[in-house]
């Protein structure tokens, strides 16, 4: 069965701190694995975008992973800032025109 | 260059009632898919048109239906409302069909009361 599975299930840091977020799936075959920022109430905003031979891949002061034999993927926010709180969902698409395989996410709150 | 662009942000239906949730897709893009996010919930794909027909569907009842008009834009329609489908209503447009790169709207949330 095609899952994103993610964890933790919500996060809370203080600010200035850095955290990673993990995401395992089983969907395949794979195209790509996503992550979104979505703020509450908004809708999901595109963070990075990794294929099967991209190992590492960053925005600013976001960092992912991709481990495609293990099927993992991890999100790593440096320097955590308040604006940084918001649910960080998984997103991986598989080969042709089929739905995108989404994650619950993970609710992070960055506290001062 | 407008992103993807939903109305309205918010609505307040009563049970029974039926709804008609708009989006403009990204210029440029002619692939719309419409998704249901429940809180504290990911998406979930309801389905998706391309050339002003339904390509793909999720698991939704009928009383969920769409339309793609010629200039993309798309609709969702939503019968005989449940209060279950109180939710935020997401629209993302694609590139093309075989392009899985969405980019979102800012979604219309829905309260059925």
């Amino acid at each position: 069965k095609n899952q994103v599975e993610q964890s933790p299930q919500s996060l809370i840091i203080l600010e200035g701190k850095n955290c990673t977020l993990q995401c395992n799936y089983t969907v395949s075959p794979f195209s790509n694995l996503r992550w979104y920022k979505q703020d509450t109430g908004r809708g999901p905003v595109s963070l990075t975008i990794m294929t099967f031979s991209e190992n590492t891949k960053s925005n600013g002061r976001y960092t992912a992973t991709l481990d495609a034999d293990t099927k993992q993927s991890s999100l790593h926010i440096t320097a955590s800032q308040l604006s940084d709180s918001a649910s960080y969902i998984c997103v991986v698409s598989r080969v042709g025109n089929t739905p995108l395989v989404f994650g619950k996410g993970t609710r992070l709150s960055v506290i001062a | 260059d407008a992103g993807v662009t939903q109305s309205p942000t918010h609505l307040i239906k009563t049970r029974g009632q039926q709804v008609t949730l708009r989006c403009s897709p990204k210029s440029g893009h002619d692939t719309v898919s419409w998704y249901q996010q429940a809180l504290g919930q990911g998406p979930q794909f309801i389905f998706q048109y391309y050339e002003e027909e339904e390509r793909q569907r999720g698991n939704f009842p009928d009383r969920f239906s769409g339309h793609q008009f010629p200039n993309y834009s798309s609709e969702l329609n939503v019968n005989a409302l449940l209060l279950g489908d109180s939710a935020l209503y997401l629209c993302a447009s694609s590139p093309s069909l075989m392009n899985t790169e969405a980019f979102f709207g800012q979604g219309t949330r829905l309260t059925v009361v």
